[in-house]
């Protein structure tokens, strides 16, 4: 029930191409989905997050989509760059748990030349 | 503004030793977390700190694990003794109140890498 379950495990893109990450969750009583980037060495960060009541959220290069009915979210990268080369944890909390997080199991993303 | 320190940064242990991890979260941040990360897997929470009190320690091994934040700030996580299985990166984080509601973001530490041989 508090499973989240990331896919593909690795991805490899071409510098300016699309990287779509996607995962699905099962308690629907998550309601913050935030997807993590961590590079080598370093502690996971927030790149960016999203709540049930919209359906899209766009920062710069990265947007997500979520699909509620589906309990599916996803993340795009646009004009991926080498320097986006990290790994990626979707995760998923609930209001009232103190932000507990629990995270999936993380696609190492390799951008290109 | 500094972000969370954590010492080690590496530890090597032979099993059934004791090994201590420490972390100075970012100032203000009443919320601290202990996660452990197995290669090729997510975070997993083991514990939970809201000042000084546990707030969740569900997940924490406390057969072996256990874990303190005796002022309200920094904290230490201990393990003994280690199990080959404890190989992992140690990661701690924390956060913030605004106002009474607990930010949901979580700021990280670069973590410590343990290796029980």
């Amino acid at each position: 029930q508090q499973q989240v379950k990331q896919s593909p495990q690795s991805l490899i893109v071409q510098k300016g191409g699309i990287s779509i990450i996607n995962c699905a969750y099962e308690n629907t009583a998550f309601d913050y989905f935030p997807w993590y980037q961590q590079f080598p060495g370093k502690g996971p960060a927030l790149l960016i997050a999203i709540r049930p009541d919209v359906s899209e959220k766009k920062e710069g290069r990265f947007t997500i989509s979520f699909n509620k009915s589906a309990k599916q979210f996803s993340l795009h990268i646009m004009d991926s760059q080498p320097g986006d080369s990290a790994t990626y944890f979707c995760a998923a909390s609930r209001t009232g748990t103190a932000s507990k997080l629990t995270f999936g199991t993380g696609t190492r993303l390799q951008v290109t030349l | 503004e500094a972000g969370v320190a954590q010492s080690p940064r590496y530890k090597i242990i032979e099993k059934r030793q004791s090994v201590a991890f420490w972390c100075n979260p970012i100032s203000g941040h009443a919320t601290l977390y202990w996660y452990q990360q197995i290669l090729g897997q997510g975070p997993k929470l083991l514990i939970q700190f809201q000042n000084n009190g546990v707030v969740d320690d569900s997940q924490l091994p406390k057969d072996r694990f256990s874990a303190e934040r005796l002022k309200g700030v920094d904290s230490t996580l201990k393990i003994q003794p280690a199990k080959l299985e404890d190989s992992a990166v140690y990661l701690c984080a924390s956060s913030f109140y605004r106002g009474a509601v607990l930010v949901d973001e979580q700021f990280f530490g670069p973590g410590t890498r343990l290796t029980v041989l």
